[in-house]
């Protein structure tokens, strides 16, 4: 069964770096997400992507996120400074031109000292 | 906007027992829903949803869930919990309309089975 992978499945960074976070959707989708979730609160939503542009993004998502699309197949999140508060589960998502229903990945733990 | 309550954080129940967690939403438009389970140290794994249609929905592992409009609820039942069940639920909800709708998430019920 086709699935969403997540590379890495953790991350340690120092404060100020610079993090990509890379996902590979599941292959015949067409919508593409970002979550969050921190350590023992709920999973946000961060940003949607469709057609090679954001379609939706949240307030969480501010100008030190970037999402692109640099293949067929990658959907990468970069952080461009990272800050404490930035620690957390990241998950990618997926869903088909029919849209209703996401495919979560595994996650990245990101971990920001 | 969409909203989602979880009303019990956590749930302890006896192996073999059935259990019940509760979902209530909010919305000023019709929704689709969700039950999401995470396994401890994983991801999150799709366990049933309601586009449309019957409001008794059943998904993987026994598990089942009924769209209630009056209520705005989305209650997930098993009549008899095993110790692999233990891990975290989620309910979701989203608007219809295609793609790029983002999921609103309840704060999650930590399901324990006790042997």
């Amino acid at each position: 069964e086709p699935e969403v992978t997540q590379t890495p499945s953790h991350q340690v960074t120092q404060m100020g770096q610079e993090v990509i976070l890379r996902c590979v959707p599941i292959s015949n989708h067409l919508y593409f997400y970002w979550y969050r979730q921190i350590l023992g609160q709920k999973v946000e939503f961060l940003v949607s992507f469709y057609n090679n542009e954001i379609s939706e993004k949240s307030e969480i998502f501010d100008d030190q996120f970037s999402v692109e699309r640099p293949d067929g197949s990658n959907f990468t999140l970069k952080i461009r400074s990272t800050k404490l508060e930035d620690s957390a589960m990241y998950f990618c998502a997926s869903s088909s031109n029919q849209g209703e229903t996401q495919y979560f990945g595994p996650g990245t733990r990101l971990l920001v000292l | 906007a969409q909203s989602v309550t979880q009303l019990d954080s956590q749930v302890p129940v006896f192996e073999e027992a059935p259990v019940e967690l509760r979902c209530n939403y909010s919305s000023s438009v019709s929704v689709y829903l969700f039950w999401y389970v995470q396994y401890p140290n994983q991801g999150l794994q799709l366990l049933l949803k309601y586009l449309s249609g019957s409001t008794l929905v059943k998904g993987i592992n026994g598990f089942e869930a009924e769209f209630n409009k009056s209520q705005t609820s989305f209650h997930l039942r098993k009549p008899s919990v095993h110790i692999s069940d233990t891990a975290e639920y989620f309910c979701a909800v989203s608007a219809p309309g295609g793609g790029n709708t983002p999921l609103v998430f309840g704060k999650g019920t930590r399901l324990s089975v006790i042997a």
